[in-house]
C-alpha cells in the first residue's frame, strides 16, 4: 500500500537558518505529492504541491521537488522566520482510495529569534 | 466565503453516548472527507465521499458512520463513543488545487 515517511521532529532552528524536512514515499501508482502546514490550534493549510516527476512546488519561500528516482519530496526553505514555526505534513494522493490524502506523521518546527 | 466549517469546536462525551460532528462547505466541491488526528500519528482517513449519495470507507472507519445527502454537508456520526475515539477530527473538501480543511473538532470520550 501507499505510505509516507518524514523525518522525526522536533526541529529547532535559529531565524534565517536553512531548513530541510525530508519526506519519502511508497506508492503503487503515480501519486501527487503535497506539503501541508498546521499552525497551533488551526486546521491544515496546503503549502505546495507537485503532480508529476521533476515538478517543483513552491510557495512563501518554501520549495519541494518531486523526485521519482529517489521517491522523495523534501521540503526546503533558504531562510526561516519565527512565523514559520508550525507542524509540517508531507502527503500523497493516489487513485485509491478515491485520491484521498495519505499523510506522514508530521514534523514540528520551532524557529527561535 | 466561509470555506469549510465544523461544529462543535469542542465536545466531551461519556462512553456509549452518540453524537454527530457537523461539516459544511460552500465551495460546491464534490469530494469531501473526514480525518482524525492523533499525537504522533499524522492524519488518518475515516470516510470520504465523491459526491452526494456516494460514500466509502477510509483507513479507520470502524465506529463511524457518514451520509451525504447534499453537496454541502457531510456529517460524521459516532454511534457509541469509546475512549479510543478521543481525537481531533478534521473535515475537508477538495478542489483541483488541493484539499481545504476545516478548523477541527476536539472530541474527548471519558
Amino acid at each position: 500500500g501507499n505510505s509516507v515517511t518524514q523525518m522525526e521532529g522536533p526541529v529547532t532552528l535559529s531565524e534565517e537558518a536553512f531548513l530541510t524536512i525530508n519526506c519519502t514515499y511508497t506508492a503503487t501508482g503515480y501519486p501527487s505529492l503535497f506539503w501541508y502546514v498546521q499552525y497551533p490550534g488551526e486546521g491544515l493549510q496546503l503549502l505546495l504541491k507537485a503532480t508529476k516527476a521533476d515538478d517543483k512546488g513552491s510557495n512563501k519561500g518554501f520549495e519541494a521537488t518531486y523526485r521519482k528516482e529517489t521517491t522523495s519530496f523534501h521540503l526546503e526553505k533558504g531562510s526561516v522566520q519565527v512565523s514559520d514555526s508550525a507542524v509540517y505534513f508531507c502527503a500523497l494522493s493516489d487513485r485509491k482510495p478515491g485520491y484521498a490524502l495519505n499523510f506522514g506523521k508530521g514534523t514540528s518546527l520551532l524557529v527561535t529569534p | 466565503n466561509a470555506g469549510v466549517t465544523q461544529t462543535p469546536k469542542f465536545q466531551v462525551l461519556k462512553t456509549g453516548q452518540s453524537m454527530t460532528l457537523q461539516c459544511a462547505q460552500d465551495m460546491n466541491h464534490e469530494y469531501m472527507s473526514w480525518y482524525r488526528q492523533d499525537p504522533g500519528m499524522g492524519l488518518r482517513l475515516i470516510h470520504y465521499s465523491v459526491g452526494a449519495g456516494i460514500t466509502d470507507q477510509g483507513e479507520v472507519p470502524n465506529g463511524y458512520n457518514v451520509s451525504r445527502s447534499t453537496t454541502e454537508d457531510f456529517p460524521l456520526r459516532l454511534l457509541s463513543a469509546a475512549p479510543s475515539q478521543t481525537s481531533v477530527y478534521f473535515c475537508a473538501s477538495r478542489a483541483g488545487t488541493g484539499e481545504y480543511f476545516g478548523p477541527g473538532t476536539r472530541l474527548t470520550v471519558l
